[in-house]
């Protein structure tokens, strides 16, 4: 069993448009997380959610909306989508902050 | 800025050849932990080390923190081209920051 999954794995979509990435997570992990990572391979952490709480939001536009219905699921909403937006978004889970992470296969998003 | 920062950028080295790459950090941390993607692929934790250990082994992996140098470094002894993929140090905090990686080629 997969422990850290996304859907979809690719998502090619045109400027403007709205679209959502989902993450589920099968570790009992009470922590998730939603990372960037540009063409360069840095990865820049967007938000963390613990026990469904949001506690970390680093800058990010609000364009982007993290949602955890439950702590196993951690879906990212983009909204009017830009060229800018093009990178690779993982998702992470772990049992907490100084503890490691387990990262998903990651959604690689192309926007035209 | 990121918190961590790997040297060299890439490395390529013959199969059964050591790898070794290095990590520098600004501030002071509790842990610190190596990851490894391979290409088109998610990271994978390594090894965690914390600011109270000087050394870590797991398997061919020998990692040392320097706290008074704020440095670590990651060792793979006798490669193997499964081994080709980036490695990620990261710092803990109030988040984890990652550094640019060092992308490592073992040549067969």
């Amino acid at each position: 069993d997969t422990a850290v999954s996304q859907t979809p794995k690719y998502l090619v979509t045109q400027m403007g448009n709205d679209k959502s990435i989902k993450c589920e997570q099968n570790l009992g992990h009470d922590t998730m997380y939603w990372y960037k990572q540009d063409s360069k391979k840095f990865l820049k952490i967007m938000f963390s959610y613990n026990n469904k709480e949001l506690i970390i939001n680093e800058t990010v536009p609000n364009r982007f909306s993290p949602k955890s219905p439950d702590k196993a699921h951690l879906n990212l909403h983009i909204n009017s989508l830009e060229l800018g937006d093009s990178a690779v978004y993982f998702c992470a889970s772990g049992p907490g902050q100084q503890y490691e992470q387990y990262f998903g296969p990651g959604t690689r998003l192309t926007v035209t | 800025s990121q918190q961590g920062e790997e040297d060299p950028q890439a490395l390529s080295i013959q199969e059964g050849e050591n790898a070794t790459m290095n990590c520098s950090y600004k501030t002071s941390i509790n842990n610190l932990q190596w990851y490894r993607q391979n290409s088109g692929r998610g990271l994978v934790h390594l090894i965690l080390i914390r600011s109270n250990e000087r050394e870590k082994h797991s398997g061919r992996l020998r990692v040392t923190l320097d706290t008074s140098k704020k440095s670590s470094s990651l060792l793979i002894t006798a490669s193997r081209a499964a081994d080709t993929a980036s490695y990620f140090c990261a710092t803990d905090g109030y988040k984890l920051s990652f550094g640019a990686g060092t992308t490592v080629t073992v040549r067969a």
